[in-house]
């Protein structure tokens, strides 16, 4: 079985500054997906960022990024200039490779607050 | 985008009555639709997969009874909770896949169902 592990239930922090969500995983599959979900308060949940297993080159999408350790089963996400706007429940979210059923399954969450 | 929909968004039954919340692809076919349960402050548990003209898959510990999902439609699926109870009001939220190698996942905003 997949398991998703976020082990910080909330962080904060100052407006333009830089932080980092972690997220560990436990799977024996070698091909498989990463993402990181944004879930604001409107609770539609919002897809940051993906991250294919077979690739060593970390995701980016703008101010958002990742630091992906295969070997380790590390998936942390790094939000630079932080915005009020990025205050949500952020989720990380695993998925075997395809034709496998297409599930997800998400780590318990981390609450981020932006700090003005 | 994709978008994906659901309706009701909000929803307040008495205990015993049956609840239908409908989950809809708008722009796009769904191959796979996917059921998911939140708990206030929790992450989202998957409760089943739904494939289009076939029986719907279970998570364990997930009443198929109780929860009856139908796939009628590629842009269409159910989720009817019957003989509602208290302990049954939660966040409930579909996603849609359009398979394929990107396994790309659309979320709908979900609907919040209160059971008196």
């Amino acid at each position: 079985a997949q398991t998703v592990t976020q082990s910080q239930p909330e962080m904060s922090v100052q407006e333009a500054e830089t932080v980092t969500l972690s997220c560990t995983y436990d799977t024996s599959e070698n091909n498989y997906y990463l993402f990181w979900y944004k879930q604001p308060p409107s609770r539609q949940m919002i897809l940051v960022i993906r991250q294919e297993a077979y690739k060593q080159q970390n995701a980016t999408e703008n101010r958002f990024s990742v630091n992906f350790q295969k070997a380790a089963k590390s998936f942390s996400l790094k939000i630079s200039d932080s915005q009020l706007g990025d205050t949500a429940m952020y989720f990380c979210a695993f998925m075997k490779g395809p034709n496998t059923g297409n599930q997800f399954y998400f780590g318990t969450g981390t609450s981020l607050t932006v700090i003005p | 985008g994709a978008v994906v929909s659901q309706h009701p968004s909000w929803v307040i039954c008495k205990s015993g009555t049956s609840v239908k919340i409908e989950c809809r692809s708008l722009d796009f076919q769904a191959t796979t639709m996917f059921w998911y349960r939140q708990f206030p402050k929790q992450s989202l548990m998957l409760m089943a997969t739904s494939n289009e003209g076939s029986k719907a898959t279970y998570e364990q510990g997930v009443e198929k009874d109780k929860f009856l999902i139908n796939h009628a439609s590629l842009t269409l699926s159910t989720l009817t909770v019957t003989s509602a109870h208290p302990e049954d009001s939660s966040f409930y939220i579909c996603s849609a896949s359009t398979g394929g190698l990107r396994n790309e996942q659309f979320f709908g905003p979900g609907t919040r169902l209160t059971v008196l």
